[in-house]
This record gives structure tokens, sequence and C-alpha cells, in this order.
């Protein structure tokens, strides 16, 4: 397996413009998971999803911020308009049942919006 | 979320010498999960514990589990420069519970 990748690797925008990272999950995983790493804030959790569906999305900092599961191997994470404290790394991971196995993790998206 | 604590927040240590690294929470746990995350990289699954007082080895690194369920910790033997890194722990506390990893021990190794 190729394991859970993301794309772009880097991403260097202006501010107001949209921006649209992508995952796909490990064939099989059932839950999918955003985070959002910063060396202040560390690790967040922005949003996951069990079986396509959103199950806690109170990490999403606000409405410019939204994602997506339209099925089982792809996921999008949206931020419309973006700004530059979005400058991040951002990591989707997959799991099984999203607790009884450890997550595996894609490599990130560097965002850096200026 | 539970209230969890990662301490120490950074640590440098001579290579041969041993780290140690402890995920505390105020509640009890379910089960806890410890990642590493090499930089530039992404965190890296690398154990999960669920026993009381459970004990896991994998190689030079070992990691318990307290028997109040309540702490844990990641100790590794004789560091060598590959264990350079951020190691997070991931608490679990019950179903309803919100998924947060603790803030990260760096790890620096002085040659």
């Amino acid at each position: 397996d190729a394991g859970v990748i993301q794309s772009p690797r880097h991403e260097v925008t202006e501010m107001g413009q949209e921006v649209t990272l992508r995952c796909k999950p490990i064939s099989g995983h059932n839950s999918l998971f955003w985070y959002r790493q910063t060396m202040m804030r560390g690790l967040e959790l922005l949003i996951y999803f069990n079986n396509n569906v959103p199950i806690d999305d109170s990490g999403m900092p606000e409405d410019r911020f939204s994602a997506k599961m339209p099925n089982a191997s792809f996921s999008t994470l949206k931020i419309q308009p973006s700004e530059p404290r979005d400058s991040a790394v951002y990591f989707c991971a997959s799991s099984l049942t999203g607790r009884s196995y450890g997550y595996t993790f894609g490599s990130g998206t560097r965002l850096t919006v200026v | 979320g539970q209230q969890v604590m990662q301490i120490p927040q950074y640590q440098h240590v001579q290579e041969g010498e041993d780290f140690t690294t402890y995920c505390n929470s105020s509640t009890t746990l379910s089960n806890i999960q410890w990642y590493k995350q090499r930089p530039g990289g992404h965190p890296v699954f690398l154990i999960q514990l669920v026993k009381s007082g459970e004990v896991k080895k994998q190689k030079r690194l070992t990691f318990q589990f307290g028997e109040a369920k309540k702490n844990s910790s990641l100790h590794i033997t004789a560091t060598q420069t590959t264990d350079v890194g951020t190691y997070f722990c991931l608490p679990f506390r019950n179903r309803d519970d919100k998924i947060i990893f603790g803030k990260g021990t760096r790890l620096h190794i002085l040659p």
C-alpha cells in the first residue's frame, strides 16, 4: 500500500486566495482525520470523518475552513479566503475504527500564505 | 477535551545517555498511543498501551502505562542520533472524548 497520500506537498498562495488540500487514505481504513501543525499550537485536530461522515468538526477554526469526504478514498480541506495565519503544515491521517489502531499519517502539505 | 500534560517539552542528551518522556492525565484513560515525528517528517505510530501497568518494549524503547491508567512513559536506552525527533502521546478516555495529541517532547542528541 502506498500509504496516505496528500497533495500538494507544498503550497504558496496569496492572501485571499482559495486553497484546496487533498488526501487519499489507506484503502480499507474507515476513519480520516485532518490535523494542522504549527510551532505555537502543536498538532491540532481540525475534523474527523468516520465512514465518510463528519463526526467532529469542532476544531475547524472558522467558516473559512471546510472539509468534504465524497467517498471512502478521497477527502479535501478547503480554505477560502486564505489568510497568513493559516500558514502551517496540514496532515491527513487515516485509521481503522479511529481508536483501536494507530493512525497512519500522510507526508503533509506545507501551506504558506503571503 | 481531556487535560493531558507531556513533559519535558525539550530534552538535550549526549549520545549514549538515556531519555524519558512522560504523559500525565488528570483523568483515567482507556488507552494511550505513542508517535514519533522526525524533523521535517510526519508522525509515525509506535505503539498502543491498553492494560493497567502494561510494559512493552521495542528494541531500546520501553513504554509503560501506569497502574491507575493516568500516566504513561516512553524510555529510550542509550540514545542514538536516529532517535532525534519529537515524541507525542495520544491519550484516549472514552468514545465521546475529543482526540487530542500531547504537545510532544522534542529530543536533541548531542554528539
